[in-house]
């Protein structure tokens, strides 16, 4: 069945480090990809997404490019800030089967100053 | 503009009883979905609404039910709760296709005691 492997966490880094976090997927069909981030106490928010494949989709300094051939979806940040720090989930969802999302088990990012 | 908007934001209840939670999405939006947010499991599909019809059910017991009203809320209920109900509860709301992603709720906090 459909689903998505995200990178284990917890994950710490310092203030302006690199971030990746890695999300791959298993789904028939062309799925739409969807990075969201969930804040302390708070729902899940959109982050970015990509539709086809070789697209990139960004927000906020966050980059994420739909690689059919590895079925990945990595979410990449040059230099993370205090303020990022969160649980960022990788979800995958399809037409027309029902519509729903597959989300990945959540990475919590922890970045110290 | 209004985001989607769950209530109560917490709730305790003993075991044994029922619960209604309530979701009202963002205006013009007819499609509602619920999710189940636990440390264990991570997010769960509960269902999907779209103008007042259940489009897809995830794997829960009968328990668990939902409905949309004309005017597109949402209530879900959970009947003769058990201890391991105890979630985060998130109501997502969308405009139609799946591509545009889902915007969610801050999501109401379930305790069973």
């Amino acid at each position: 069945g459909d689903s998505v492997t995200q990178m284990e966490g917890p994950v710490t880094l310092s203030e302006e480090a690199f971030l990746t976090i890695n999300c791959t997927y298993t789904a028939t069909g062309y799925p739409s990809l969807f990075w969201y981030v969930q804040y302390p106490g708070e729902g899940l928010q959109l982050l970015l997404k990509a539709t086809k494949a070789d697209d990139k989709g960004s927000n906020k300094g966050f980059e994420a490019t739909y690689r059919k051939e590895t079925t990945s979806f990595h979410l990449e940040k040059g230099s993370v800030q205090v303020s990022d720090s969160a649980v960022y989930f990788c979800a995958l969802s399809k037409v027309p089967t029902g519509n729903q999302f597959y989300f990945g088990t959540g990475t919590s990012l922890t970045v110290i100053p | 503009k209004a985001g989607v908007t769950q209530t109560p934001r917490y709730l305790i209840k003993t075991r044994g009883q029922q619960v209604t939670l309530s979701c009202s999405p963002i205006s013009g939006h007819r499609s509602v979905s619920w999710y189940q947010q636990t440390p264990g499991q991570g997010l769960q599909f509960l269902f999907e609404y779209f103008s007042e019809t259940q489009r897809n059910k995830g794997n829960f017991p009968g328990r668990f039910s939902g409905r949309q009203f004309s005017n597109s809320r949402s209530e879900m209920n959970v009947s003769t709760l058990e201890l391991g109900d105890s979630a985060l509860y998130l109501c997502a709301s969308r405009i139609g296709a799946s591509s545009h992603g889902y915007t969610f709720g801050s999501g109401t906090r379930l305790t069973v005691v």
